[in-house]
């Protein structure tokens, strides 16, 4: 299957810091990518869905300017964590969505994660 | 709000025996049902999705059976191996777009 690779795997930052975390399709092009945040022993929560050329959209409860989204290019989302602070730590996962060809479906491919801790 | 529910939280099956674990939704706009693998600090890897016009879809020693009537669905794992020992997700979704999960299961294939 396709491959989608994030940047950091881990990352360690004092409060008050920003941090970004990259998110690239390798072998394909992803029009949509779309952001989960995931707490220890529990499921994904889609943060964002973000769209190549466009502003994303967020989930209800998430905050915009907290959590900026750029998706510069077709194979590339980022997401900044503004001013993080102890209680932004978590499993961050991003995945793409890959256009199915020939009239088949299309799939959604995963990330292996960041995991962010804010000291 | 949760739209899909998952059962059970956890499982331990005895290598060799199938695995079941359980899915209910509630939208019944959904049109795919896939269901992902994650392991320990990985992301989830899609294992098998299955369409609502489809009873029952099987991928090797992966079976799911889709219940449109009952809003339900299922995966079977046949022949459970210590190497299945990982958390399961079922979740939904509506015309390609974002995916929601069930709560997860913790699967534990014990020798």
């Amino acid at each position: 299957g396709a491959v989608v690779s994030q940047h950091p795997s881990r990352v360690i930052c004092k409060s008050g810091t920003s941090v970004k975390i990259e998110c690239r399709s390798l072998d394909f092009q992803a029009t949509t990518m779309f952001w989960y945040r995931q707490f220890p022993k529990q499921s994904l929560m889609l943060m964002a869905t973000s769209n190549e050329g466009s502003k994303a959209t967020y989930e209800q409860g998430v905050e915009k300017d907290k959590f900026l989204i750029n998706h510069a290019s077709l194979t590339l989302s980022t997401l900044t964590v503004t001013s993080a602070h102890p209680e932004d730590s978590s499993f961050y996962i991003c995945s793409a969505r890959q256009r199915g060809s020939g009239g088949g479906e299309d799939t959604q491919y995963f990330g292996p994660g960041t995991r962010l801790t804010v000291l | 709000q949760q739209q899909v529910k998952q059962s059970p939280q956890s499982l331990i099956v005895q290598k060799g025996g199938i695995s079941i674990i359980n899915c209910a939704y509630e939208n019944t706009a959904f049109d795919y049902f896939p269901w992902y693998q994650q392991f320990p600090g990985k992301g989830p890897a899609l294992l098998i999705a299955i369409r609502p016009d489809v009873s029952e879809k099987k991928e090797g020693r992966f079976t799911i059976s889709f219940n449109k009537s009952a809003k339900q669905f299922s995966l079977h794992i046949m022949d459970s191996q210590p190497g299945d020992s990982a958390t399961y997700f079922c979740a939904a979704s509506w015309g390609y777009q974002k995916v929601t999960f069930g709560t997860g299961t913790k699967l534990q294939v014990i020798p």
